[in-house]
């Protein structure tokens, strides 16, 4: 059973403009929540990450918000850039244990 | 610096055939070791993850099995490949037990096809 879904397999931006890449999760005992960066040929890379104590993380260009009560976490790139066209998964956790990761959003941000 | 080596990167393979797919870590020691599968039209899935050598936790009963014969080494076995088994097989490694996700490193991976 998909605790974490993804249901955008694709998405394409214009080069400068926001991407919003959404992601939503069935178990409430999910207490902390990231965001992975997958290029071709390479490892997912941690991008960023927020705890269920939050309801925003800002790093750079890079935000995420957390809606519990809607069960629902997204990911703003603004500017987005060439450079972001990547496949990004959005993961769950409870505590320290497993990740549940969800199916992935390819981003394609044209130049 | 730390790196995680997967090979082979792609693998074709018949049903009913055997597995082993290796991972390495170089740089870190007595590493937590990770092995997660991608099927189609679904999220990463953890399968086995190992606190040290000889000690596997196994996550989803399946037709899989893994080893950690060395500290730095995680290997994943079937001895009959099922179509099923087709997915993208990524190794990870941490050094914090059972850590928060963002302290796990994750290899290439190695796409599995079983036909």
């Amino acid at each position: 059973d998909q605790q974490v879904k993804q249901n955008s397999p694709s998405l394409s931006v214009q080069e400068g403009r926001i991407s919003i890449l959404n992601c939503d999760y069935t178990n409430s005992m999910f207490d902390y929540f990231l965001w992975y960066k997958k290029y071709p040929a390479e490892g997912p890379t941690f991008l960023i990450s927020i705890s269920s104590i939050k309801d925003k993380n800002e790093d750079g260009r890079f935000t995420v918000f957390l809606n519990k009560s809607a069960k629902h976490l997204s990911l703003h790139i603004v500017p987005s850039q060439p450079g972001d066209s990547a496949v990004y998964f959005c993961a769950a956790q409870k505590g320290a244990n497993n990740l549940f990761f969800g199916t992935g959003t390819r981003l394609t941000v044209i130049p | 610096s730390q790196t995680i080596h997967q090979w082979p990167a792609t693998l074709v393979q018949p049903v009913g055939s055997p597995l082993s797919l290796e991972c390495t870590v170089e740089g870190t020691s007595n590493p937590n070791l990770y092995w997660y599968r991608q099927a189609a039209g679904r999220g990463l899935q953890l399968l086995f993850y190992s606190v040290g050598i000889g000690q596997i936790s196994s996550e989803v009963p399946q037709n899989l099995s893994a080893s950690r014969p060395q500290d730095r080494q995680f290997i994943l076995s079937s001895k009959k490949l099922l179509l099923s088994d087709s997915g993208f097989y990524l190794c990870a490694w941490s050094v914090i037990p059972g850590g928060r996700g963002d302290t796990q490193y994750f290899g290439p991976g190695t796409r599995l096809t079983v036909l």
